[in-house]
């Protein structure tokens, strides 16, 4: 069965950087992009960017561009987003969702998520 | 980029009553439009895609609707396990955007 599979809770201070994995199983990774879906504390759902796990190409919203890096180990099945320069209303829980585009353009599998807490 | 409103922000019901939650799409998004379900500490999760299909295992007591702006999500004979937070979810082009949720009370 298709699974993502997030890295654990990580707590940083303001100004460091941090890591989320998203290990992948159940189907053939590179048929499908990955997006990322940010979630601050009781508010709604924010598209971060998708990675290509093929190609290893990318998009990010605007609001991240420079601060937001997507990457993917094919080896492993593996995408990971890094943040960096992190603020305190960085904290919330981060998402993988496997993109499918079959009859549709949806997000129909999602990793269990990643609370990421930025205090100092 | 695309502003989806999600009417009601909220709603309290009770077990076996009909819910309607409606999503406007700030322009025409043809039938690119996802619900999706979340639990408290629970990743969302897809009811339906593409206006109106249901997702594998879903329960077909929901019903989506809808096509250009306009659409809505219909939980006929509420269940206990339906209490939870809604989402839509425009696909027509990049940024996909979501509407800011419809929380479902138990009444």
């Amino acid at each position: 069965q298709v699974q993502l599979v997030q890295s654990g809770a990580e707590v940083k201070k303001p100004g460091a950087s941090v890591r989320v994995s998203c290990k992948a199983s159940g189907y053939t990774f590179t048929d499908y992009y990955i997006f990322w879906v940010r979630q601050a504390p009781g508010q709604g759902l924010e598209w971060m960017g998708w990675i290509n796990p093929d190609s290893g190409g990318t998009s990010y919203a605007q609001k991240f561009q420079d601060w937001v890096t997507m990457t993917r180990d094919t080896s492993i099945n593996t995408v990971y987003m890094d943040l960096s320069r992190l603020k305190s209303d960085d904290t919330a829980f981060y998402y993988c969702a496997r993109q499918n585009v079959y009859d549709g353009n949806y997000l129909d599998y999602w990793g269990q998520g990643t609370l990421v807490t930025v205090s100092s | 980029d695309i502003q989806m409103t999600q009417s009601p922000s909220s709603l309290s019901a009770s077990v076996g009553d009909r819910v309607t939650i409606t999503c406007r799409a700030s322009q025409t998004i043809s039938n690119y439009l996802n619900w999706y379900q979340q639990k408290p500490g629970k990743a969302p999760k897809l009811l339906i895609y593409a206006a109106s299909t249901l997702q594998s295992g879903v329960p077909s007591r929901f019903r989506g609707s809808g096509s250009g702006t306009d659409f809505t999500l219909t939980l006929s004979s509420l269940q206990p396990e339906d209490f939870a937070t809604y989402y839509c979810q425009q696909s027509y082009n990049s940024p996909i955007t979501f509407g800011r949720g419809t929380r479902l009370e138990i009444k």
